[in-house]
């Protein structure tokens, strides 16, 4: 069974431009999540998917970010426009959804340089 | 306001022995917590996880114990392997948090052969 899958690995803009990552989760799985890891921090929840709905996007900068899950399948997260502070990792997660299925599986996640 | 901190950034053991990494909570609704493992330039892994209605659980070289009581859960590895050297990150949801996860600090484990 493949993982999740991210791409693309690594990505360096200046600020003010555009970027897109693009997440495909583990088959099957219902929820999707997008976090951002900082350098020497755990990840942090951006927006959470129950099919395509968003059901949590509380800690995600909407004046700047955007997400989408047209099918309930893949999903884009896109910032524009970028900012130094933007830097970090950027990580997919995916979960069977239910009860009694806490396990979240990540991808490698896109590492974000803003200049 | 961080739910879930790992308080020891670097822990150092030799090969062979255990290592215990410590997790402290905050809130009282999270029952069920995980343990994952970082590469670098991978993502985080799945290692081990517990429910709130247990005090431990096993997997091989892995043990998680859970203290409700104290809200402190930890991770044992024994016997420690040069392999195991990663960050650990420990994560709880439950309650209003339910199908998110909260995450500690990490904290970078080496073992030296």
């Amino acid at each position: 069974e493949a993982g999740v899958v991210q791409s693309p690995r690594y990505k360096i803009i200046e600020k003010k431009q555009p970027v897109a990552f693009w997440c495909n989760p583990i088959s099957g799985h219902n929820t999707l999540y997008w976090y951002r890891q900082n350098l020497g921090q755990g990840p942090e929840l951006l927006i959470r998917y129950e099919n395509e709905e968003a059901v949590d996007d509380s800690q995600l900068p909407k004046d700047r970010f955007s997400a989408e899950r047209l099918k309930g399948v893949d999903s884009t997260l896109k910032i524009q426009p970028a900012e130094l502070g933007d830097s970090a990792v950027y990580l997919c997660a995916s979960r069977k959804g239910g009860q009694g299925h806490n396990e979240q599986f990540f991808g490698p996640g896109t590492r974000l340089t803003v200049l | 306001d961080q739910q879930v901190k790992q308080n020891s950034p670097s822990l150092s053991v030799q090969e062979g022995r255990i290592s215990i990494l410590n997790c402290d909570y905050t809130n009282s609704m999270f029952d069920y917590f995980l343990w994952y493992k970082k590469y670098p330039a991978e993502g985080p892994t799945f290692l081990i996880s517990i429910s709130s209605i247990k005090d431990k659980n096993e997997d091989g070289r892995f043990t998680v114990f859970l203290n409700k009581s104290a809200k402190h859960l930890s991770l044992h590895i024994v016997p420690s392997q040069p392999g195991d050297s990663a960050v650990y990150f420990c994560a709880a949801t439950g309650g209003t948090s339910y199908g998110k996860l909260t995450f500690g600090q990490g904290t970078i484990l080496t073992v030296h052969p």
